[in-house]
């Protein structure tokens, strides 16, 4: 079980660059959740998909995110274009299902938009 | 606004101390989950509590969910430096867990 891997692990650009954070979730998980995590703001969920399929994105906080799963081992969170604000560290995590079931977390992307 | 208000926000302590930390809301969950989370990694699950008044150990910790699911506490017998840390409780009103602001624990030997 390799876990949850997040790639890049650190990215640095400059405000009204285009971002693309990667994530493979662990293999037989259904369900993927992308998280984003500052110190004034703490952990919040930006959106998740069950199956694939996006099902709550209401955590976005606004259109120049953009989020997608195309395939069971694979999604993407996007930021276009970045803004100071952006800077955090993203999380993306897996499930075998939705409710109860553990959050198995990657390491993180560290996000810094200058 | 947050869901889930986490006390206290930081925490330093003598290696050997006892501790409590709290997790506190006004929404009802159908679950809850603490997990731990060390500086450069994401968070790692340490205990899900379903029942009121569920009561879990893990080893030194001792984890409550409240009789009306509201809210839970983490409790820790004679701290180790290794037990240092942010703690975090996530509820699930629904299908997704939502984090709680989190307490930082530092264990000084």
């Amino acid at each position: 079980d390799a876990g949850v891997i997040q790639s890049p692990r650190h990215e640095v650009t400059e405000m009204g660059q285009e971002v693309t954070l990667r994530c493979k979730p662990i293999s037989g998980h259904n369900s993927l959740f992308w998280y984003r995590q500052t110190m004034m703001r703490g952990l919040e969920l930006l959106i998740y998909f069950n199956n694939n399929v996006p099902i709550d994105d209401s955590g976005m906080p606004e259109d120049r995110f953009s989020a997608k799963m195309p395939n069971a081992s694979f999604s993407t969170l996007k930021i276009q274009p970045s803004e100071p604000r952006d800077s955090a560290v993203y999380f993306c995590a897996s499930s075998r299902t939705v409710g109860n079931s553990p959050l198995h977390f990657g390491n993180g992307t560290r996000l810094t938009v200058t | 606004t947050q869901l889930l208000e986490q006390s206290p926000q930081f925490l330093s302590i003598q290696e050997g101390e006892n501790l409590t930390v709290y997790c506190n809301s006004s929404s009802v969950f159908s679950s809850l989950q603490w997990y731990r989370q060390e500086p450069g990694e994401g968070p790692v699950l340490l205990v899900t509590v379903v029942t009121g008044g569920e009561v879990k150990k893990l080893k030194r910790l001792t984890f409550q969910f409240g009789d009306a699911r509201k809210d839970s506490s983490l409790h820790i017998t004679a701290a180790q430096p290794g037990d240092t840390g942010l703690y975090l409780c996530a509820g699930a009103p629904g299908n997704q867990f939502y984090f709680g602001t989190g307490t930082s624990l530092t264990v000084i030997p």
